[in-house]
């Protein structure tokens, strides 16, 4: 199987402070990940594509001062939201992809729902 | 850059009806069209993909059919249940690039 977790499901932060969210391949290795934000009945909103050992590219209108990106390792990524606010309050899914595929196939995380009051 | 419209964005039918969504895209060069299955507060799941080299696939009750000519493609549930109440999303993804666009999503309710 092909499976990505996240952490921490859900968050509640204060308006201000940041939080962090992992994502992790489980059992494969990816050279790829990718961080989508998702709002109530929306689509998912590409946010950044984050490739192992380099800087995330981040998509238009995305603040990567807001959002950092760091992909450490082929099994690891995570998101820092910095100096959250009531308007970050989104469901945030990663996805990555395999290590030596053509990459058309996503495996997504669970997601993490953050609320900033 | 690639640009998938989706619709409708309901679709409400009843038990053993037959569902349809169609999405539209519009970069030639995508050739991989997959659809995900979303329940509330879920990831997606990948529950049938085409690559643009075939025109259809089924899978039991879920076919895919993809008309690059017209740069369409379309999700057909047939019998529907009431477990098959989500939200559908298409997408559409050229090789060798790395975004994958997602359509604007479906909420499909099937009733008893």
């Amino acid at each position: 199987g092909a499976v990505v977790s996240q952490h921490p499901s859900r968050v509640i932060c204060k308006s201000g402070t940041s939080v962090k969210i992992e994502c992790r391949s489980l059992d494969f290795q990816a050279t790829t990940m990718f961080w989508y934000r998702q709002f109530p009945k929306k689509s998912l909103m590409l946010m950044a594509t984050s490739n192992e050992g380099s800087k995330a590219t981040y998509e238009q209108g995305v603040e990567k001062d807001k959002f950092l990106i760091n992909h450490a390792s082929l099994t690891l990524s995570t998101l820092t939201v910095t100096s959250a606010h009531p308007e970050d309050s989104s469901f945030y899914i990663c996805s990555a992809t395999k290590s030596g595929t053509s990459g058309d196939l996503r495996y997504f995380g669970p997601g993490t729902r953050l609320t900033v009051t | 850059g690639e640009n998938v419209e989706q619709h409708p964005s309901t679709l409400s039918v009843q038990e053993g009806d037959s569902a349809v969504i169609k999405c539209t895209y519009s970069d030639s060069a995508s050739n991989y069209f997959p659809w995900y299955k979303q329940e509330l507060g879920k990831r997606p799941q990948l529950i049938i993909d085409i690559r643009s080299n075939v025109g259809e696939k089924k899978d039991q009750r879920i076919a895919v059919t993809l008309n690059k000519t017209a740069k369409h493609f379309s999700l057909h549930i047939t019998e529907t249940q009431p477990e098959d109440s989500a939200v559908y999303f298409c997408a559409a993804h050229a090789t060798g690039f790395q975004k994958l666009v997602f359509g604007t999503g479906t909420r499909l309710l099937v009733s008893p």
